[in-house]
């Protein structure tokens, strides 16, 4: 099984609305990773946070890491059209592979 | 600066044969990571390369090999395909030297293959 898990696994909101979605993990990681998915193509990397921190911003995008309940949360804010897509969290624990949740697919209403 | 590609983007084979993915990471990387991707599911890990050699490797079968050229591009290989093999195979390029954790995968379009 796959060690991030998103939840809800889809999402539906209007224009302007704030997204917010979630990833729980099972093991010690060094950083947890978001990225975006759109029709079924490559992903692109959003946001890296560290194990050793606890939010980060980057643009209208916010990520939460809590490393005592092994949980992050993803929020995007004032949504737009073109943030219709998949987001994963993919975490980096031992090694150098990334581990990939399931996805939240996120649509957007215009 | 051209990105990572990949090539073919679609292939359609039958099951029983072999096929050949090909990858040219981002200019810089010196490391290539495959990933297979079902449809609705998250990638799952299948190995990575560096320096020419495979350096981590997932809970994929012998069946899938790889290579890697002094170039730093790569080969995915997958023989006797099976249909549930039926995927987007997504090649990722970062620059790890040494493994450096915060290294940022950059990710190619993606080879989608039909097993038939």
């Amino acid at each position: 099984s796959q060690q991030g898990e998103e939840d809800p696994q889809a999402l539906s909101i209007q224009e302007g609305e704030n997204a917010t979605m979630n990833c729980s993990y099972k093991t010690s990681i060094n950083n947890l990773q978001w990225y975006r998915q759109n029709s079924g193509r490559g992903l692109v990397h959003l946001i890296l946070i560290r194990s050793n921190e606890r939010e980060k911003h980057s643009g209208r995008l916010r990520v939460t890491l809590d490393t005592s309940k092994k949980s992050s949360s993803l929020l995007i804010t004032a949504s737009r059209a073109a943030d219709t897509a998949s987001y994963f969290c993919a975490i980096k624990a031992a090694g150098n592979k990334l581990t990939f949740g399931g996805g939240t697919r996120v649509l957007v209403k215009p | 600066d051209a990105g990572v590609t990949q090539s073919p983007t679609h292939l359609i084979k039958t099951r029983g044969q072999q096929v050949t993915l090909r990858c040219s990471p981002k200019s810089g990387h010196d490391t290539v990571s495959w990933y297979q991707q079902a449809l609705g599911q998250g990638p799952q890990f299948i190995f990575q390369y560096y320096e020419e050699e495979e350096r981590q490797r997932g809970n994929f079968p012998d069946r899938f090999s790889g290579h890697q050229f002094p170039n730093y591009s790569s080969e995915l290989n997958v023989n006797a395909l099976l249909l549930g093999d039926s995927a987007l195979y997504l090649c990722a390029s970062s620059l790890n030297g040494g493994g450096w954790s915060e290294s940022v995968a950059f990710f190619g379009q993606g080879t989608r293959l039909t097993v038939v």
